[in-house]
């Protein structure tokens, strides 16, 4: 099966910064990857799918990028209301995995 | 309006079963996979299994943890996950998802149900 590790597993930003989220595969996975955000208290929300297609109604603040085994989710100005959890999720294989997800903090 | 609603959760104890369903409504839902995710209290996701669309035979796919224990079936109008011998490990909640990507063959979670609670305790 095919383990998906995330880092950091939290990070404390300001708003404004860039921030960087990686995402790696123990093999090869392509660019079937995708990235949800978990706010507290909420269900997931797709941001990003085929590791740099931008989901319908998601700022543009967000981006995706890698192939292969490394990935990285970023958002270009961090803003208040990005303050949750980052999961990246592998769907080249079964069974699907998720990485064991990044908290995001607002400095 | 689009929506998945999870009913079932309950408590139950270890070795023992419980059927979660999942309703959809809004969307023709025969023409979409339909995932289960779960998620332990403070933990991160997991993925629990899939049941394909209707072209594609419902047929179905398990995470390794509980293949074998658990069954997704489905009809044009619901999915339902029987857990069988259940263990601590298995509380979490259970969410229902749908897999709609604009990309064919690519994964995109983008409905999600409001979870139901499994907990597994004596």
């Amino acid at each position: 099966a095919i383990q998906m590790t995330q880092s950091p597993s939290s990070l404390s930003a300001s708003v404004g910064d860039r921030v960087t989220i990686t995402c790696r595969a123990s093999q090869g996975i392509g660019n079937d990857l995708g990235w949800y955000q978990q706010k507290p208290g909420k269900t997931p929300k797709v941001l990003i799918y085929a590791a740099s297609t931008l989901q319908s109604g998601v700022p543009s603040r967000f981006s995706g990028s890698g192939s292969g085994t490394d990935f990285t989710l970023t958002i270009s100005s961090l803003q208040p209301e990005d303050s949750a959890t980052y999961y990246c999720l592998q769907d080249d294989s079964y069974p699907l995995a998720f990485g064991g997800g990044t908290k995001v903090e607002i400095k | 309006e689009v929506q998945l609603v999870e009913s079932g959760g309950g408590l139950v104890q270890p070795g023992g079963s419980l059927r979660l369903s999942c309703a959809a409504s809004g969307f023709t839902f025969s023409d979409h996979h339909i995932d289960w995710v779960r998620q332990a209290p403070g933990k991160g996701l997991e993925w629990v299994g899939r049941t394909r669309n209707k072209a594609k035979g419902y047929s179905t796919e398990y995470a390794a943890s509980v293949k074998g224990r658990f069954t997704l079936s489905r009809d044009d109008k619901s999915v339902n996950l029987q857990m069988n011998s259940l263990e601590t490990e298995d509380t979490a909640v259970y969410y229902c998802v749908r897999d709609y990507c604009e990309i064919p063959g690519k994964t995109a979670f983008d409905i999600w149900g409001q979870g139901t609670m499994v907990t597994v305790s004596s």
